[in-house]
């Protein structure tokens, strides 16, 4: 089955500057991938997805992701961190040839100290 | 607006007690799922259901069983509840395999 890793726990940034929360995969076929945010005490919101096409994908907030093939890569990105961006965010693989299933990462905790 | 939704927010059961917790999706969708989160470990997959009836294991069914006798609603069963069962559990569902996942707002189990 498809797999996630988010290689890093925690990242800790300042506000004003660039944030990168990495995520990796693994698939058989062709991987859909895609970016949750979990607020506290709140439901998982998603964020933006790559299927196809330009390997920079943006999405909501102000957040944008690279797709990189021979890195098996797809880091989310934001060029300007905001205090209110703290949260938890989750890396999702889907294996467009397998199954419907969705895997996810164990998520990594972004703060952004003002 | 689209919508998950889980019957209970907060449950707390007793060890051996059977549980049932309860998903519905007003937008149609084939596919629907049962995570469960914990930290440090994410959403771990436990059963998803591809259509009415169908269903399939996830990365860790032991312990639970699920129910999709409508298209609309996707129950997961503790048969007899362990304290290691206690966890924040989210019920998802989407179209295509292409297309993102609505969440619920999650079910917090507390077995005891």
């Amino acid at each position: 089955a498809q797999s996630v890793a988010q290689p890093e726990d925690q990242v800790n940034v300042a506000e004003g500057n660039p944030l990168t929360v990495k995520c990796t995969y693994s698939v058989s076929g062709n991987p859909y991938l895609f970016w949750y945010v979990q607020y506290p005490n709140r439901g998982l919101q998603f964020l933006l997805k790559y299927i196809t096409g330009d390997n920079l994908v943006k999405g909501s907030y102000g957040f944008e992701a690279e797709f990189n093939k021979s890195q098996t890569s797809f880091h989310l990105k934001k060029p300007s961190a905001l205090v209110s961006d703290s949260a938890l965010y989750f890396c999702a693989v889907r294996d467009w040839y397998n199954n419907n299933d969705m895997r996810f990462g164990a998520g990594t905790r972004l703060t952004v100290k003002p | 607006d689209v919508k998950v939704t889980q019957s209970s927010r907060y449950l707390v059961k007793r060890t051996g007690e059977k549980v049932f917790l309860e998903c519905v999706q007003d937008m149609d969708h084939e596919n629907m799922f049962w995570y469960r989160q914990d930290p440090g470990l994410g959403l771990r997959l436990i059963y998803f259901s591809y259509d009415v009836k169908m269903k399939e294991k996830g990365d860790i069914p032991e312990g639970y069983s699920v129910s999709r006798e409508k298209k609309e609603r996707f129950s997961l069963i503790l048969e007899s509840a362990s304290t290691n069962q206690t966890s924040m559990y989210l019920c998802a569902s989407s179209r295509q395999k292409n297309e993102k996942l609505f969440f619920g707002s999650g079910t917090q189990l507390s077995v005891l």
